[in-house]
């Protein structure tokens, strides 16, 4: 089945610093997802990317898909205690037929020190 | 307000006693899915449905069963729970195909 590696699985920061998660695929991808999910909370959507070589800003957050569609990543600049929790990729096989299967990644951990 | 209901939130059960977690949307979507979450692992979808009485398995499916007689609910069964089903677990529905999935608020299930 579809195999995705995120990277790194845990980051400590201290406020006002920058976080980046990855994302990394060995076959392309069709489009890939992030969530992020408070502590103690359900995952919500935050964007998703679907053309090679797509970048898309939200805030202080900026999503990357690569050129080859194979990885993705999600930074964060000036991180925010309201930073706090975990952040999945989640993504689609290019050509797949499994109708409806997405794909997480085991996750970033994110702890921000203020 | 749109949202994805489950219940119970939290379950403590022995090993061999049945149950099942329910899911239901308000959105009017048509594909719905249920996933574990473990330490370490990410979230694991178990099964996950197209449309009414369309349903297929995930990458977990081993020890669950679902079914979708209504396009609002999907309930989450097993039938003989073991403790390495342990975990918690989220339901989800989207509009579309590989689309934004909408989370339930978690049930937590222990098996003991």
């Amino acid at each position: 089945g579809q195999q995705v590696m995120q990277i790194p699985q845990y980051q400590h920061v201290q406020e006002g610093e920058d976080f980046t998660t990855y994302c990394n695929s060995s076959t392309t991808l069709s489009n890939i997802q992030w969530y992020k999910q408070r502590p103690g909370g359900h995952p919500v959507f935050l964007i998703q990317l679907v053309k090679s070589g797509e970048v898309k800003k939200q805030k202080r957050l900026t999503f990357q898909f690569g050129e080859a569609k194979k990885n993705s990543s999600l930074h964060i600049t000036a991180t925010q205690t309201t930073d706090v929790g975990t952040y999945f990729c989640a993504v689609t096989n290019a050509g797949g037929t499994s109708y409806g299967k997405l794909t997480f990644g085991q996750g970033t951990i994110l702890t921000v020190h203020p | 307000e749109a949202q994805v209901t489950q219940n119970p939130r939290y379950l403590i059960t022995v090993t061999g006693k049945k149950l099942t977690v329910t899911c239901s949307q308000n959105m009017n979507h048509e594909y719905m899915s249920w996933y574990r979450q473990d330490p370490g692992l990410g979230l694991r979808q178990i099964y996950y449905s197209m449309n009414v009485e369309v349903t297929d398995k995930g990458d977990v499916p081993e020890g669950y069963k679902v079914s979708r007689k209504e396009k609002r609910n999907f309930p989450l069964i097993l039938e003989s729970p073991s403790p390495n089903q342990t975990s918690l677990y989220f339901c989800a529905s989207s509009s579309r195909e590989w689309g934004e999935q909408y989370f339930g608020p978690g049930t937590r299930l222990t098996v003991t």
